[in-house]
């Protein structure tokens, strides 16, 4: 049980369009979400935390106007990057966590803009 | 504040060599250690963790132990197999700030028969 699966994989993109990436809990209901990014050969940081039918909270320097976040139900949070740029190029990782429990994570989402 | 180190890679093993990964952390609370791996094309998954000073985790065939007095929190394994081929993510979660996570840069270990 605990599985988060990621949508798509892997996305490429041309710079100024938005990009939607989907994270789903799969077999439990899922309180809160989390949203990293993790750049190559450096760690996974955590962009915001959202919670079901509330506004995201970002960390410092995270953009909120362009990483709109979503967490319109137990199961599903969304994360859209508007008007790419290839400094958005990244690793997109999600995290799903029950109450009282640890978090488990999505396989990641590859973005690359052109 | 809360940081992690873990020792760069990549990490390239003949099957059955002794595996160590060092990890070392800085935190302002009392935090919980735990490792992660990432397989190829998956998502990450626990690999063990502790909650406490001299904890020791363990989970197939791989032990950490929580030093408070290094800081450290180093993953072992006795005898790699090629299948334990992944990337190893050394993180934290301090309960003063609110249980966020922060991870290490992540070890690729490659084993190879």
């Amino acid at each position: 049980g605990a599985v988060v699966s990621q949508h798509p994989s892997w996305v490429i993109c041309k710079s100024g369009t938005s990009v939607k990436i989907e994270c789903r809990s799969l077999d439990f209901q899922a309180t809160t979400m989390f949203w990293y990014r993790q750049f190559p050969k450096q760690s996974l940081m955590l962009m915001a935390t959202s919670n079901e039918g509330s506004k995201a909270t970002y960390e410092q320097g995270v953009e909120k106007d362009k990483f709109l976040i979503n967490h319109a139900s137990l199961t599903l949070s969304t994360l859209t990057v508007t008007s790419a740029h290839p400094e958005d190029s990244s690793f997109y990782i999600c995290s799903a966590r029950r109450a009282g429990d640890t978090q488990y994570f999505g396989p990641g989402t590859r973005l690359t803009v052109l | 504040g809360n940081s992690v180190t873990q020792m760069e890679g990549p990490v390239t093993l003949s099957e059955e060599a002794f595996l160590t990964i060092n990890c070392t952390y800085t935190a302002t609370g009392y935090p919980s250690l735990f490792w992660y791996v990432q397989y190829p094309g998956e998502g990450l998954q626990l690999l063990l963790k502790a909650t406490k000073a001299d904890d020791k985790g363990s989970n197939k065939g791989f032990e950490a132990t929580y030093r408070k007095e290094t800081t450290s929190f180093h993953l072992e394994k006795g005898s790699v197999q090629v299948s334990d081929s992944a990337v190893y993510f050394c993180a934290l979660s301090d309960r003063s700030t609110g249980n966020q996570f922060y991870f290490g840069t992540g070890t690729s270990l490659t084993v190879i028969p």
